[in-house]
């Protein structure tokens, strides 16, 4: 079974310039979240959806954050315009979300963020 | 709202010595508890979880975890530890069973020859 697969892996960018970040989750797996990891910190959610509808956004930065998960598979996380802040790693996360038990997540690499 | 505190930010142990890794956390209602392993420049693993069922839970890699209520705690222990076990760890809550989950700061673990 294939993993959770992010792109690109790294990425260098001035500050007020934008980004996009992309993730393909496991195949058939219905919930999809992202992460926030800054440096030495645990990660920290920043929007979980439910197919392609949103469940959990409000840790999202909205006036400078967005994203996307157009059919319910494949999702895109946006800065724009990025602060110097926003150095960090983003995780991507995709659960089955089956009824009853424990949801597990499972995570992708990350893609790591660097804003000069 | 639930919270982790992972107690040490850095644990030293030498190999073959008892891994002890401190998590207690905060939550209104009864909890969904994790810990997961983070390799450098790699994604996190679920080590093990707790669901409710049996308090001591048995993960991968050796590793386990006792769920005490009334500490509030859910630590994890591994009784020899091995070089590969040189990582983050991460201690997780969710109070719900496909909800979000909140994560504590993390654990380096180092493991000296």
């Amino acid at each position: 079974e294939a993993g959770v697969a992010q792109s690109p892996r790294y990425k260098i960018i001035e500050k007020r310039q934008s980004v996009a970040f992309w993730c393909n989750p496991i195949s058939g797996h219905a919930t999809l979240y992202w992460y926030q990891q800054i440096l030495g910190q645990g990660p920290k959610l920043l929007i979980q959806f439910q197919n392609n509808g949103v469940v959990d956004d409000s840790q999202l930065p909205k006036d400078r954050f967005s994203a996307e998960r157009l059919k319910g598979v494949d999702s895109t996380l946006k800065i724009q315009p990025a602060k110097l802040e926003d150095s960090a790693v983003y995780l991507c996360a995709s659960s089955a979300n089956q009824a009853g038990g424990t949801d597990t997540q499972y995570f992708g690499p990350g893609t790591r963020l660097t804003v000069l | 709202a639930q919270s982790v505190t992972q107690l040490g930010s850095h644990v030293s142990v030498s190999e073959g010595a008892l891994v002890l890794l401190r998590c207690n956390y905060s939550s209104s209602v009864p909890p969904y508890l994790f810990w997961y392993v983070q390799y450098p420049n790699q994604g996190l693993q679920l080590l093990l979880k707790y669901t409710s069922a049996a308090t001591l839970v048995k993960g991968i890699n050796g590793f386990e975890a006792e769920f005490k209520k009334s500490e509030t705690s859910f630590h994890l222990t591994k009784p020899s530890a091995h070089m590969s076990d040189a990582a983050e760890y991460f201690c997780a809550v969710s109070v719900t069973n496909a909800g979000k989950s909140t994560f504590g700061d993390g654990t380096t673990l180092t493991v000296k020859p």
